[in-house]
């Protein structure tokens, strides 16, 4: 079975903090995403990755950065984390051309 | 600028009822759309629709994509409070496989 795997299920932060949220897939796929979730907004992309060291901006990019350095791993981050960071953050990942998304638990982090 | 459409964004009915879930899309190059269904935790997987006119089924669940009228939905008949859930549309649009979601229908299905 395909695993995501995020290392953190929930944060507590204080505003201005630096915040690194880790995302680990085990399947080799070649495309990974973050997503935050609030409510009555639904699902919205923040990052995706098509590539190791390739990375696009989704739709709400601002305030936040990613990683890629091995296919394996794509990591947020919040330079410096603000109360309106406040949320569900899921880590997703598939095959290249391919349709199904497998996504990881969910990391739920609180700014103070 | 690429989007997807949920509606209703609530419903609620009685168990044993029939819901039609719908989805649009605005895409420059649509090339699948997808539903998920979401309970507590993460997404998890129903439907991927590429081609227009084929039903895909899953015991009580059922998809069918329209590539002309630009829509999808999602039918759920003999409904349990088991499929309470947020109903969750997405698509690949564009050739960078930029996934983006609809804000979702929550289901809540009464006893």
């Amino acid at each position: 079975d395909v695993k995501v795997t995020q290392s953190s299920r929930y944060l507590v932060k204080r505003t201005g903090e630096k915040v690194f949220l880790e995302c680990v897939q085990d399947m080799d796929h070649e495309n990974m995403f973050w997503y935050r979730q609030d409510p009555g907004l639904g699902l919205r992309l923040i990052y995706f990755s098509y590539d190791v060291k390739m990375k696009e901006k989704g739709d709400i990019p601002e305030g936040y950065s990613v990683s890629r350095e091995k296919k394996e791993r794509f990591s947020l981050i919040l330079e410096s984390a603000s109360t309106n960071q406040t949320s569900m953050y899921l880590c997703a990942s598939r095959r290249g051309g391919t349709g199904e998304l497998f996504f990881g638990e969910g990391s739920r982090l609180t700014v103070l | 600028e690429d989007k997807v459409v949920q509606s209703p964004l609530s419903l609620v009915v009685h168990e044993g009822d029939t819901v039609t879930l719908n989805c649009s899309y605005e895409v420059t190059n649509f090339r699948s759309l997808l539903w998920y269904k979401q309970e507590k935790k993460a997404p998890t997987f129903l439907f991927m629709l590429t081609s227009s006119g084929i039903e895909k089924k899953s015991g009580r669940l059922s998809s069918i994509l329209d590539k002309k009228e630009l829509f999808s939905i999602l039918n759920i008949t003999a409904t349990q409070t088991g499929d309470s859930a947020v109903y969750l549309c997405a698509g690949p649009m564009n050739r960078d496989d930029k996934i983006i979601f609809g804000k979702g229908t929550r289901l809540h299905i009464l006893p």
